[in-house]
C-alpha cells in the first residue's frame, strides 16, 4: 500500500538539533522528499534524496534513508526559532507519477 | 526565475456553485500536479499532468476534473461545489530532475 506516517509533534530548545522521522511502505520510491511548511504558504522544497543513497547533507541539514527499513529521517543542526514550521515527508512512487505525503511533522522551537 | 503561481489566491463560493483554479509552472517545466490540503485529511494527491496529458489521478469524485495546455498550464475544476471541498488547492510544477516547486495555494472556502 501506499502510506507514509510522520509523528504529528516536536518541541526543542533553539540551538539543539532537531530530528523529524518518517516511515513509509512502498518499496518503489525514487525519490523522497522533505518540504517545509509556514502558515499560510505553499510548501518549500528542503531537500531530497533518491533512493539508492544512505545520506545527504546540505547545510544545516542532514537526510539519512534506511531502505531495508523504510526510515528517513532528517536532522536540522542549530535549531533556530525560524524553523517552527510543519515538516512534511514525501516520496515518489517508481512510475506512478504519483507523490504521497505523510501527515506533517509540527516543529516548536524553543528559545 | 519566476516560481509557481496560482491564482486567485482566495475564493469564496457557495454549494452547488463551480470554481476553476488556475497555475502557471515555473518556467521550463512541463509537468504540473494538484493537491487538496485541509486539517482533517493533510495533503491529498488530486492529479498530475504531463505535456496536456493527465498520467495519474487521485481518489477524488468525477466532480475534480483538470486540465494541461501547451504552455504548461494548468487549471482544475471543481463542480457542484460542497462544504467538504474547503481547502487550499497546491499546484506543484516538476523539474526534469524530479524534484517538485510548490507555489502559494488557492485557499477555498464553501459557504
Amino acid at each position: 500500500g501506499e502510506d507514509v506516517e510522520q509523528s504529528l509533534f516536536l518541541s526543542v530548545r533553539e540551538g539543539d538539533s532537531s530530528v523529524i522521522n518518517c516511515t513509509y511502505t512502498d518499496s518503489s520510491s525514487t525519490y523522497l522528499y522533505w518540504y517545509k511548511q509556514e502558515p499560510g504558504a505553499g510548501l518549500q522544497l528542503l531537500t531530497y534524496i533518491f533512493s539508492n543513497m544512505d545520506m545527504k547533507q546540505d547545510q544545516r541539514l542532514t537526510v539519512l534513508l534506511n531502505k531495508k527499513d523504510k526510515h528517513l529521517s532528517l536532522r536540522i543542526a542549530d535549531t533556530q526559532t525560524g524553523d517552527s514550521a510543519i515538516y512534511f515527508c514525501a516520496e515518489r512512487l517508481t512510475g506512478g507519477f504519483k507523490t504521497i505525503f505523510g501527515a506533517g511533522t509540527r516543529l516548536f522551537v524553543k528559545a | 526565475k519566476a516560481g509557481v503561481t496560482q491564482t486567485p489566491r482566495y475564493l469564496i463560493k457557495t454549494r452547488g456553485q463551480q470554481v476553476t483554479l488556475s497555475c502557471s509552472p515555473i518556467s521550463g517545466h512541463r509537468s504540473v500536479s494538484w493537491y487538496q490540503q485541509t486539517p482533517g485529511q493533510g495533503l491529498q494527491f488530486l492529479f498530475e499532468y504531463f505535456s496536456e496529458t493527465q498520467r495519474n489521478k487521485g481518489n477524488f469524485p468525477g466532480r475534480f476534473s483538470g486540465r494541461q495546455f501547451s504552455n504548461s498550464r494548468s487549471e482544475m475544476n471543481v463542480s457542484t461545489l460542497e462544504l467538504g471541498d474547503s481547502a487550499l488547492y497546491l499546484c506543484a510544477s516538476w523539474s526534469q530532475i524530479e524534484t517538485q516547486y510548490f507555489g502559494p495555494g488557492t485557499r477555498l472556502l464553501v459557504l
